[in-house]
């Protein structure tokens, strides 16, 4: 069974300082992973998925195998990231996407 | 509009009522998601359609949810006896599928739906 596991319901850091979500991931076969992101009032969406490779609106995540992890990094937070950021995955595309249940980030001013 | 639009953006209903919940998708997408998000959940998987054929269903909890595209463009998931358990935020998606072309799949809203 695929499963996806955000161990942090809540997590509040100051402005400027570096933020990580923490995602885990069970899945036999070569999984595709997501990171979406829903902000107050709005529609889910994507914000980066690993085979992009890209750096979105400063973050950036890593897939590493070995430890099943798709951490999400950003270097110096802003007040606009904060939102509910939900990691995922897929056997490959947007087919049959499995959630987790999502982190709330706060930034505080 | 130009995004993912679903009707009505609430609904309550009494337990044991049929409730239809409409999406429409981006035009041209080809392919059409249903997502039920329970509160505190992440979302979870219900049917993907591609074109006007089901591809995969097997998220659907039961045999009282059931959903349609007839003409590959506007999908209805519907509900059978509805019962408190349903209340949740039903949310569709869609985006362009061609054989390995695949654009990224956008959200809408969603429903709120309230079983009471």
């Amino acid at each position: 069974a695929q499963r996806v596991t955000q161990p942090e319901k809540l997590l509040s850091v100051f402005k400027g300082a570096p933020v990580e979500l923490k995602c885990n991931y069970s899945y036999s076969g070569s999984p595709e992973l997501f990171w979406y992101v829903q902000y107050s009032r709005q529609r889910l969406q994507l914000l980066l998925r690993h085979i992009s490779r890209e750096s979105i609106k400063g973050f950036t995540a890593d897939l590493n195998k070995g430890e099943t992890s798709f951490h999400l990094k950003k270097p110096f937070a802003q007040e606009e990231d904060s939102a509910m950021y939900y990691c995922a995955l897929s056997g490959g595309g947007y087919q049959k996407v499995t959630f987790g249940t999502g982190t709330k980030l706060q930034v505080i001013p | 509009g130009a995004g993912v639009s679903q009707t009505p953006s609430n609904k309550v209903t009494e337990k044991g009522k049929y409730v239809e919940l409409r999406c429409d998708p981006i035009s041209g997408h080809t392919a059409l998601y249903w997502y039920r998000q329970s509160l505190g959940q992440g979302p979870e998987f219900l049917i993907y359609f591609q074109g006007t054929g089901a591809a995969d269903d097997s998220g659907l909890p039961n045999d009282r949810f059931f959903a349609v595209r007839p003409e590959g463009s506007v999908s209805t998931l519907k509900i059978q006896r509805t019962e408190r358990g349903d209340s949740a935020v039903y949310l569709c998606a869609s985006s362009f599928r061609l054989g390995g072309v695949e654009t990224e799949a956008f959200f809408g809203q969603g429903t709120r739906l309230t079983v009471v």
